[in-house]
């Protein structure tokens, strides 16, 4: 079973507009949660990090998180046609392996 | 200059084949990463380091091999190559705690005919 889902799949909004990406986790043992960002041709790269409850805010980007409920998500206000990428939705577990669990990702258009 | 170095950038192999993707680091992270992306798995992990010894793995098949001859290096050996190997192969780093993010090399995009 995947640990990490995401909905939507694909998600496509107007320049300027807000987008919202969800993700859920299966595992109450998660503690650290990030947002990952890929560009086509590129490998991902962390977008944010949110560790505790509550809201995370850089420049155009929130993330909210959600443990009781294991839900996190992440908000894009202004949208640009530069945002247009796959987000990952990860987390991983305190102890362990270093292992970070991906979600299947969304696809975001963001159109001009 | 690049953090993660991964070569080759493309690969062309042939069914039945054995390649070796390369993957350097220069972050000074110990523990090291592969995953796979394809049409089917948008980002599958595969294997984990950390100070060169095998942490995770969670590939199946042992036609896939990671090597570690330096700290600073995770190599993958692919042996009897298929066509279903198909996808782009990248390289992560990290340091060795949980809350540290993972950072990715650009990938090889490997395509076996």
């Amino acid at each position: 079973q995947q640990k990490v889902q995401q909905s939507p799949e694909s998600l496509s909004v107007p320049e300027g507009g807000m987008a919202s990406l969800n993700c859920t986790s299966s595992d109450r043992n998660f503690q650290y949660f990030w947002w990952y960002r890929q560009h086509s041709g590129e490998g991902p790269k962390a977008l944010m990090s949110i560790f505790s409850d509550g809201d995370k805010k850089e420049g155009r980007f929130t993330a909210h998180l959600n443990k009781a409920s294991l839900h996190v998500s992440l908000h894009i206000r202004d949208s640009q046609p530069s945002d247009s990428a796959l987000y990952f939705c990860a987390a991983s577990e305190q102890g362990g392996n270093n292992r970070i669990f991906f979600g299947d990702g969304t696809q975001l258009v963001v159109k001009p | 200059d690049p953090k993660i170095i991964q070569k080759p950038k493309y690969l062309v192999a042939v069914t039945g084949s054995e390649k070796i993707l390369i993957c350097e680091q220069y972050l000074g992270h110990n523990a090291m990463y592969w995953y796979r992306q394809s049409a089917k798995k948008p980002l599958e992990f595969m294997f984990s380091y950390s100070y060169q010894k095998l942490m995770d793995n969670q590939t199946a098949s042992s036609r896939f091999q990671p090597q570690s001859s330096k700290k600073n290096h995770l190599d993958l050996q692919i042996t009897a190559l298929k066509p279903d190997d198909s996808a782009t192969y990248f390289c992560a780093s990290s340091q060795e705690r949980q809350s540290y993010e993972q950072y990715f090399g650009p990938g090889t995009r490997l395509t076996v005919l």
